[in-house]
């Protein structure tokens, strides 16, 4: 059964601590990307990664780090510099960087931060 | 600056009706765009991509038209059912980019 998997569905953390983000996909897929979603705005792009050990940065990735160790897997890391890191959060992964390729979302985590 | 506009923001009719959501953008040099369909509390479903050499996708009941000159799609629905309720969203890739850039969607309810 392929698709992509975050964990956990809700975590909620205290002000000042770090807190990470699992994303593994078994798509095969060479791109990941991470995106923010809050109420009123949309979805935001934090980071993508177009292959393994390679990740730029996307529109609002301050307080934010990534790595991409192995191709299936591609942790967000929430720092305490972070001022406002409640929200829904949405990992995502295509084939390559080819126009036509469709991008392919998680079910997402929830984060609470107090 | 890519934008991409939804209106309206939500939407409410009985079932059985056809009806169309409607998504612009700014910029007409994009790569693709994409209809998601997203649940409350859940991630994003892929419902259609349109590349932009296309003019139109279909698959089922849904249709989504390309209309790249004047920076519009249009999401047709065909024969709605409750189960079609939901917020779908529409995204644009950008030539040279690798984001989607995301409208704020459009909440469909379908009464029974």
């Amino acid at each position: 059964d392929g698709g992509i998997t975050q964990s956990p569905k809700y975590l909620f953390r205290k002000e000042g601590q770090n807190v990470t983000l699992s994303c593994e996909q078994n798509l095969n897929h060479d791109a990941m990307y991470w995106y923010r979603q809050d109420p009123g705005q949309g979805l935001r792009l934090i980071y993508y990664s177009q292959i393994v050990n390679d990740f730029q940065k996307g529109d609002i990735a301050e307080g934010y780090s990534v790595s991409r160790e192995k191709k299936e897997s591609f942790p967000l890391t929430v720092t305490s510099a972070q001022k406002n890191p409640t929200a829904f959060y949405l990992c995502a992964s295509s084939f390559g960087q080819g126009a036509g390729y469709e991008q392919y979302f998680g079910p997402g985590t929830r984060l609470t931060v107090t | 600056k890519q934008e991409v506009t939804q209106i309206p923001a939500a939407l409410s009719v009985p079932e059985g009706e056809n009806l169309v959501l409607n998504c612009s953008f700014t910029d007409s040099a994009i790569y693709n765009l994409q209809w998601f369909r997203q649940d409350p509390g859940k991630g994003l479903t892929s419902l259609l991509l349109i590349q932009s050499s296309q003019r139109e996708q279909t698959s089922g009941r849904l249709n989504a038209s390309l209309d790249k000159s004047s920076g519009r799609s249009t999401l047709y629905i065909a024969a709605s059912q409750p189960g079609d309720s939901a917020t779908y969203l529409c995204a644009v890739r950008r030539q040279g980019a690798q984001k989607l850039v995301f409208g704020q969607g459009t909440r469909l309810t379908i009464n029974p």
